[in-house]
């Protein structure tokens, strides 16, 4: 079947203007995760969802980052007055529900901010 | 707080050589562990899990590991290496309430002929 995949895959903005990746998860998977890569600080957890709610939403940098889900599928991460130090490859997971099932990873989005 | 800490951000092995990629970590409560690997330029891929079973996993492609408690370690081996497994590693804890991971910084594996 298919797996998670993640749209646009590489996004390159200019400073200060907004951007929003889209993720579409495997198909009845209800647990979303959204992380983010970068060279300085590896992988950093950033949004968990479960359903269309967010309970952990401790690791989004700053306010100016946010993201939804809606109808349990596909989440929408936005960031508002992009910086340059936003920029890395932001990837996106699911499973089944949490607990110790699989996170199946997308691809990415490899957003630069010039 | 949970973390990893994955040692040597390089390793290198000839085709034929053992693989030993190293992963410690400190968690507060009985820990999930993962191994993860990443082929350039796409996402992350299960390799294996430890969740509370069996302490030895075996996992795709013929990598294991093995958690220690005593020595809060999940090392990931396999007995010989392949030009195929040249790839990026890591290993991560999972959060028991929310499964949200926590990575180390990753293990690049580069295999010469």
């Amino acid at each position: 079947g298919a797996g998670v995949s993640q749209s646009p895959s590489n996004k390159v903005t200019e400073k200060g203007k907004d951007v929003e990746l889209r993720c579409d998860p495997i198909s009845g998977h209800t647990a979303l995760y959204w992380y983010r890569q970068s060279l300085g600080q590896g992988l950093e957890f950033l949004i968990y969802f479960q359903g269309n709610s967010a309970p952990d939403k401790s690791g989004l940098p700053s306010d100016r980052f946010s993201a939804e889900r809606t109808g349990g599928s596909v989440s929408t991460l936005t960031i508002q007055r992009t910086q340059q130090e936003d920029s890395a490859v932001y990837l996106c997971a699911s499973s089944l529900t949490r607990g110790t099932d699989t996170q199946y990873f997308g691809p990415g989005t490899r957003l630069t901010v010039l | 707080a949970q973390s990893v800490t994955q040692l040597g951000s390089h390793v290198s092995v000839s085709e034929g050589a053992l693989v030993l990629l190293r992963c410690n970590y400190s968690s507060s409560v009985p820990p999930y562990l993962f191994w993860y690997v990443q082929y350039p330029n796409q996402g992350l891929q299960l390799l294996l899990k430890y969740t509370s079973a069996a302490t030895l996993v075996k996992g795709i492609n013929g990598f294991e590991a093995e958690f220690k408690k005593s020595e809060t370690s999940f090392h990931l081996t396999k007995p010989s290496a392949h030009m195929s497994d040249a790839a990026e590693y890591f290993c991560a804890v999972s959060d028991q309430r929310y499964s949200t991971l926590t990575f180390g910084k990753g293990t690049m594996l580069l295999v010469s002929p």
